[in-house]
């Protein structure tokens, strides 16, 4: 079964409009990261959460980190078309920097 | 910092032969350095983790005799695609990481190579 679950696994906004995605963990998280996507492309590093209640933000994205690190949230406000992509979640396996399994990814398309 | 170099971006071979994808840490030293596959479509799935100066660990359903993981240098690890098939075509990535003290900074990924077999 999928450790991360990302949701929704597409989303279609208006430019200008605020949006959120979601990453929910089986198991703990140790280490959450963002990484957003151009379909065949490489990854673009956006955050990285490691402490439970971590928030982050870097221009228009904020990523959050619930309490209980087996949640996390990416907020984009007011979108805009060079936000569209797929963002994904990744997250350390285990506590010792070792490998990241993802989410299965959310595609967002953002029309002007 | 912490460049990744991934070569080629795109290779096409016919069927049966091998292929050859380079990863570099441009800037920084990598003893450890992942692959990953990813479909059309779909998310990315570690294929295995490349240690520097010793085997390669393949996650579990990776054929390590057709995914050829060598890690021979601090700044480079190839993955050769052996005997290639038309199913083996997807897209392949690497990422390292570069150690900070006892912190994994986070992780850079290549920018990927598209492998067609025909």
């Amino acid at each position: 079964s999928q450790e991360l679950e990302q949701s929704p696994q597409s989303l279609i906004v208006q430019e200008g409009k605020n949006l959120t995605i979601n990453c929910t963990s089986s198991k703990t998280l140790y280490g959450l990261y963002w990484y957003k996507q151009k379909y065949g492309e490489g990854l673009i590093f956006l955050m990285m959460l490691q402490k439970g209640g971590e928030e982050k933000s870097h221009e228009k994205i904020t990523a959050k980190l619930d309490e209980k690190k087996q949640q996390s949230s990416l907020h984009i406000t007011a979108s805009q078309p060079s936000h569209a992509g797929i963002y994904l979640c990744g997250a350390d396996r285990d506590n010792q920097g070792g490998k990241l399994i993802f989410g299965q990814g959310t595609e967002l398309s953002v029309k002007p | 910092g912490a460049v990744v170099s991934q070569h080629p971006s795109w290779v096409i071979c016919k069927s049966g032969t091998s292929v050859k994808i380079e990863c570099r840490s441009l800037d920084f030293q990598a003893t450890t350095m992942f692959w990953y596959r990813q479909f059309p479509k779909q998310s990315l799935m570690l294929m295995a983790t490349s240690n520097e100066g010793s085997k390669a660990t393949y996650e579990q359903g990776v054929e390590k005799d057709k995914f050829l993981i060598n890690h021979a240098s601090l700044t480079l690890s190839t993955l050769t695609v052996t005997s290639a098939h038309p199913e083996d075509s997807s897209f392949y990535i690497c990422s390292a990481t570069p150690l900070r003290g006892l912190f994994y900074y986070g992780y850079t990924f290549g920018s990927g190579t598209r492998l067609t077999v025909v």
